[in-house]
């Protein structure tokens, strides 16, 4: 098993540019949640899925934020039009029911 | 709301010495608990968790963590560090109060381990 795969690993844009962050889970588990992890403000729960479908988007920041599921396997987060303050570490996760989260390597967006 | 304390966020201990770090939630009904540890620039991972039975959970690496409902504690403990220990511990519990399935992170705790 592959585990959970986050694309890219790295992304650094300027700001106002639109950014796009992938997540594959792992195959079955069927919750996928978004994280957001700054030293100021730690783990963030942004949203998350169960069988693709968002349960709980109270963590989104703003209107700029936004988030698909269009199937099991592919999820994506978007933020548009990006702002400095964005700048983080994005985690996808998925589990299988109330078990564990299984967390991807994450992806680290610099926002100039 | 359900919500998770942790005491310190940075702890030192010696390599050999006792590791405690410590969690408390606030909760009316006994949520699941669970430590993760996350190694720089790595996403979390699962050390160990407690649902129901036995309060006294084993993990990987040799870490365990005992569930005391009546003090609403789940603290993680090791006999003897080691240096590939040094991560950042994260302690978390599901939010019963609401839905199983929304899990509630602690702010976390930086370990360091002293040679």
């Amino acid at each position: 098993d592959a585990g959970v795969i986050q694309s890219p690993r790295h992304e650094v844009t300027e700001m106002g540019q639109e950014v796009t962050l992938r997540c594959k889970p792992i195959s079955g588990h069927d919750y996928l949640f978004w994280y957001r992890q700054t030293m100021m403000r730690g783990l963030e729960l942004l949203i998350y899925f169960n069988n693709n479908v968002p349960i709980d988007d109270s963590g989104m920041p703003e209107d700029r934020f936004s988030a698909k599921m269009p199937n099991a396997s592919f999820s994506t987060l978007k933020i548009q039009p990006s702002e400095p303050r964005d700048s983080a570490v994005y985690f996808c996760a998925s589990s299988f029911g109330y078990n564990e989260q299984f967390f991807g390597p994450g992806t680290r967006l610099t926002v100039l | 709301a359900q919500s998770v304390t942790q005491l310190g966020s940075h702890v030192s201990v010696s390599e050999g010495a006792l590791v405690l770090l410590r969690c408390n939630y606030s909760s009316s009904v006994p949520p699941y608990l669970f430590w993760y540890v996350q190694y720089p620039n790595q996403g979390l991972q699962l050390l160990l968790k407690y649902t129901t039975g036995a309060t006294l959970v084993k993990g990987i690496n040799g870490f365990e963590a005992e569930f005391k409902k009546s003090e609403t504690s789940f603290h993680l403990t090791k006999p003897s560090a080691h240096m590939s220990d040094a991560a950042e511990y994260f302690c978390a519990v599901s939010d019963r109060e609401t839905s199983y399935d929304k899990v509630i992170f602690g702010p976390g705790t930086s370990l360091s381990v002293i040679p």
